[in-house]
Formats: structure tokens, C-alpha cells, sequence
């Protein structure tokens, strides 16, 4: 079956742009987890939905925000880019979550300029 | 907060050489997962322990849970080239909906 899909996989925006991130989960997953890696950072926990309802969020400013449609698919948005924003994004999706494991996509290179 | 470090940080291994990378949380784990990063790339899932003592194999890569120590490993028997980049541990925060990582252990294997 297809995997977790990430769109686009890399991108350029300027400083102060807003950006939106695609994730397609494997079919029949409900669960979509975000997650942010930075050679600094490493890789942290953003946020995670299920059914369409955000259940966790990580310590992240409210300019990073998220959404699942019906479908199951998640975007999420940053808005007022800046330097530090620029990272590898990651989409997981599960079952219902942890306990069922994740499978991650392929990301999504997010550089801002 | 839980925190998983990883140790060591970065590990070069003649082909053919046994490895062992470890896993430290300083929480209780409920569940802790192995995945593989090519660099720049997407998370390989390699292993997934939830019960104490727990050991699972696949192919050359062995990974135990400790679950008093709060620690798991991961050991690579005869490793491969193909067995290079990074290795990541996870650990279930206990809500089931967020996974903490590790900082993650840099594997070379030459030929």
C-alpha cells in the first residue's frame, strides 16, 4: 500500500511569508503527527491530530498551526516566516497513535531566505 | 519532560564489525521505537518495543528493552555498508500522541 506522502519536497520562501505543507496519510490511518528536525533541535513534536481534532501540540509559537480534513489528509501552515523556521518538516501517521506505530513520510525541506 | 539520549553520538565500524548503540530515557518507557535517516531524508521504522525485556530481530538488527533500566539497545551483527546513516530511538510520552526523540547516533561502516 502507498506510504505517508509529503508535498511539496522542497521549498524556498522569503522571510516573512506564510507557507502550507501537505501530508497524505497511509489509507485508513487517522492519526497525522507533525514534526520539526533541526540540526540544532533535533527532531521535536509540533502537533498530532486525529479524526479531525488537534489532541497534542507541542511548545511551538501559534505562527505554526494545523489542520486534518475528512479525508484524513493534514496541512499545516506557518505563517511570518523566519530564519529559524527553516528545517526538515516531517508528517507520521498511524492507526490511532503510538501504540499502533508511526510510519513518517519523506518530508518536506522547508529553507527560508 | 522525558528526554532519551543516545549514546554514542557518532560510531565508525570496519565492514563486518558488531555494533551496539544505546538508548537512556530519564522517564519511564512505554513504548520505544527504532528508526533509520538517511540524511536530509524521511524515517525508516525499524523496530517498535512496548514490553519489558522485550527483544525483536530483524534481518542483522537486534534491539532489546530494558524496561528497569529505562534503556534500550540496538545491536547490528556483521554490519554492512547499507547499515550507514543515522539512528534515532523514540520513546512514547505516555499519552500515546507525541513521540520523543533522541539526538540521534551517526553510523559509518567502511568497506
Amino acid at each position: 500500500k502507498a506510504g505517508v506522502t509529503q508535498t511539496p519536497r522542497y521549498l524556498i520562501k522569503t522571510r516573512g511569508q506564510q507557507v502550507t505543507l501537505s501530508c497524505s496519510p497511509i489509507s485508513g490511518h487517522r492519526s497525522v503527527s507533525w514534526y520539526q528536525q533541526t540540526p540544532g533541535q533535533g527532531l521535536q513534536f509540533l502537533f498530532e491530530y486525529f479524526s479531525e481534532t488537534q489532541r497534542n501540540k507541542g511548545n511551538f509559537p501559534g505562527r505554526f498551526s494545523g489542520r486534518q480534513f475528512s479525508n484524513s489528509r493534514s496541512e499545516m501552515n506557518v505563517s511570518t516566516l523566519e530564519l529559524g523556521d527553516s528545517a526538515l518538516y516531517l508528517c507520521a501517521s498511524s492507526l490511532q497513535g503510538a501504540s499502533y506505530g508511526y510510519t513518517f513520510g519523506s518530508g518536506t525541506r522547508l529553507t527560508v531566505v | 519532560s522525558q528526554e532519551l539520549e543516545q549514546s554514542p553520538q557518532s560510531l565508525i565500524v570496519q565492514e563486518g564489525k558488531n555494533l551496539t548503540i544505546n538508548c537512556t530515557s530519564s522517564k519511564t518507557l512505554y513504548g520505544l521505537y527504532w528508526y533509520k535517516q538517511k540524511y536530509g531524508e524521511g524515517l525508516i521504522f525499524l523496530m517498535m518495543l512496548q514490553k519489558g525485556g522485550e527483544e525483536k530481530s530483524h534481518e542483522k538488527i537486534t534491539a532489546k528493552l530494558d524496561e528497569k533500566k529505562q534503556q534500550s539497545s540496538l545491536h547490528i551483527t556483521a554490519s554492512q555498508p547499507s547499515h550507514a546513516g543515522i539512528y534515532l530511538c523514540g520513546a512514547d510520552s505516555g499519552s500515546a500522541r507525541q513521540l520523543t526523540f533522541g539526538s540521534g547516533t551517526q553510523l559509518t561502516v567502511l568497506p
